[in-house]
């Protein structure tokens, strides 16, 4: 059980906007920034978002973050085959056992 | 060109020991925290542990505690993982991923190809 909630997957047709979500507490999300990454089989994953929404020195402008209380959001717009990977969302959390933490990843299925 | 290659995985019994290195090029190693990161077969990540860019900061998730010990070489611009007392459950994919900051975070901005650890009798 992740202390982030992802929806298992998501699924878009090429050139659509697809949205995935990213929920945790006050603990997390809610006091602290989110990162993005997205991991496709066999490959190191790869830094998206940080700081909630700053894109890397690479990444497309097709890719952005927000965030707002204790949810965050991945938007991919212009969805390409090769975005067809999962996607996860990272914090920090100040819980007692205090770390990084990431949500359960969001399987994105171009049609 | 940032480059993170682990080494050291492979297949152990239950309760016996392994270690993971990860040589580290392409960025000044000794200004950033560096962390290991797990990713069970068809699960999800899992953040293992991390230090700061001097060692003083560590954590670890609790899964892992008293039994994994994080390590690095400033000078040989490596990481180590020593595993002791491996479990079934520890078996995973383990990535060595390096954070944008000095001390301890939440932002990994470069990860390795990962190394696969088994642990099976």
């Amino acid at each position: 059980q992740s202390v982030l909630t992802q929806p298992p997957s998501v699924s878009a047709a090429p050139g659509q906007k697809v949205t995935i979500s990213c929920s945790g507490s006050s603990s997390n999300i809610g006091n602290n920034y989110v990162s993005w990454y997205q991991h496709l089989p066999g490959k190191a994953p790869k830094l998206l978002i940080s700081e909630n929404n700053r894109r890397p020195s690479g990444i497309p402008a097709r890719f952005s973050g927000s965030k707002s209380g204790t949810a965050a959001t991945l938007d991919i717009t212009g969805v390409q085959t090769g975005d067809e990977a999962d996607y996860y969302c990272g914090t920090w959390d100040s819980s007692l056992s205090a770390g990084p933490v990431f949500g359960g990843g969001t399987k994105l299925t171009v049609l | 060109e940032v480059q993170l290659v682990e080494s050291g995985g492979g297949l152990v019994q239950p309760g016996r020991s392994l270690r993971l290195s990860c040589v580290a090029s392409g960025f000044t190693f000794d200004n950033y925290a560096m962390h290991w990161v797990r990713q069970v077969p068809g699960k999800g990540l899992e953040w293992v542990s991390g230090l700061s860019w001097n060692g003083d900061n560590i954590g670890y998730v609790d899964s892992v505690k008293g039994r994994f010990t994080i390590s690095r070489d400033n000078g040989e611009n490596s990481l180590h993982l020593q595993m002791n007392s491996l479990r079934p459950e520890d078996t995973a994919i383990y990535y060595c991923a390096k954070s944008s900051l000095i001390d301890l975070g939440a932002v990994f901005d470069y990860w390795g190809q990962g190394s696969l650890v088994t642990v099976s009798s």
